[in-house]
């Protein structure tokens, strides 16, 4: 079963502008981690953070985490047409390094 | 390093026909190895979770007698689709756990997919 819920499920924004992406989820966590994926393609790590960690850096890349809320961000920013894709949340409850996947939000970002 | 290959890329084949799906770990050896299937525009759902040498773990609603996994060595998970059905359609990716090369990675790296497409 899936641990939560992205949103939103689809953004479009025009090039240079930032995109904010959000995940929630249900249990207690030992990390959450970011993913890409292009159309069609595998998935391609972002970033991970733990559940002791409050933001993380990478790049252009900034995540959040409020473990009291239960929630997450990712904010990309001086989006590029490049960054277009999906990006999935998933969260690792400490169960064998199972991940469960958000599902996700569609990002278009036109030049 | 940590790169994960899966073969074929895609498939297509009658129903009732079995599907073999390679999951590789190419630089790395992964003891464990996930399984999953993402439908379109949906999201990646666990299907199972295979330790080298043991039997593999299915989650809930995950017929294993459809879906048989076989992780017999360091580098190599295989997923068959067995009497595959058009409803069985889908993207299936691997990804893998494990160590190589003076580390050990606590991330899951993926392989590219493979699509499968019964008719």
């Amino acid at each position: 079963s899936q641990q939560g819920e992205e949103d939103p499920q689809a953004l479009s924004i025009q090039e240079g502008e930032n995109a904010t992406m959000n995940c929630s989820y249900k249990t207690s966590i030992n990390n959450l981690q970011w993913y890409r994926q292009n159309s069609g393609r595998g998935l391609v790590h972002l970033i991970l953070i733990r559940s002791n960690e409050r933001e993380k850096h990478s790049g252009r890349l900034r995540v959040t985490l409020d473990t009291s809320k239960k929630s997450s961000s990712l904010l990309i920013t001086a989006s590029r047409a490049a960054d277009t894709a999906s990006y999935f949340c998933a969260t690792d409850t400490g169960g064998y390094n199972k991940l469960i996947f958000g599902a996700g939000t569609r990002l278009a970002v036109h030049p | 390093g940590a790169v994960v290959s899966q073969h074929p890329s895609w498939v297509i084949c009658k129903s009732g026909t079995s599907v073999k799906i390679e999951c590789r770990s190419l630089d790395f050896q992964a003891t464990t190895m996930f399984w999953y299937r993402q439908f379109p525009k949906q999201s990646l759902m666990l299907m199972a979770t295979s330790n080298e040498g043991s039997k593999a773990t299915y989650e809930q609603g995950v017929e294993k007698d459809k879906f048989l996994i076989n992780h017999a060595s360091l580098t190599l998970s295989t997923l068959t689709v067995t009497s595959a059905h058009p409803e069985d359609s889908s993207f299936y990716i691997c990804s893998a756990l494990g160590a190589g090369g003076g580390k050990t990675y606590n991330e899951q790296f993926f392989g590219p997919g493979t699509r499968l497409t019964v008719l």
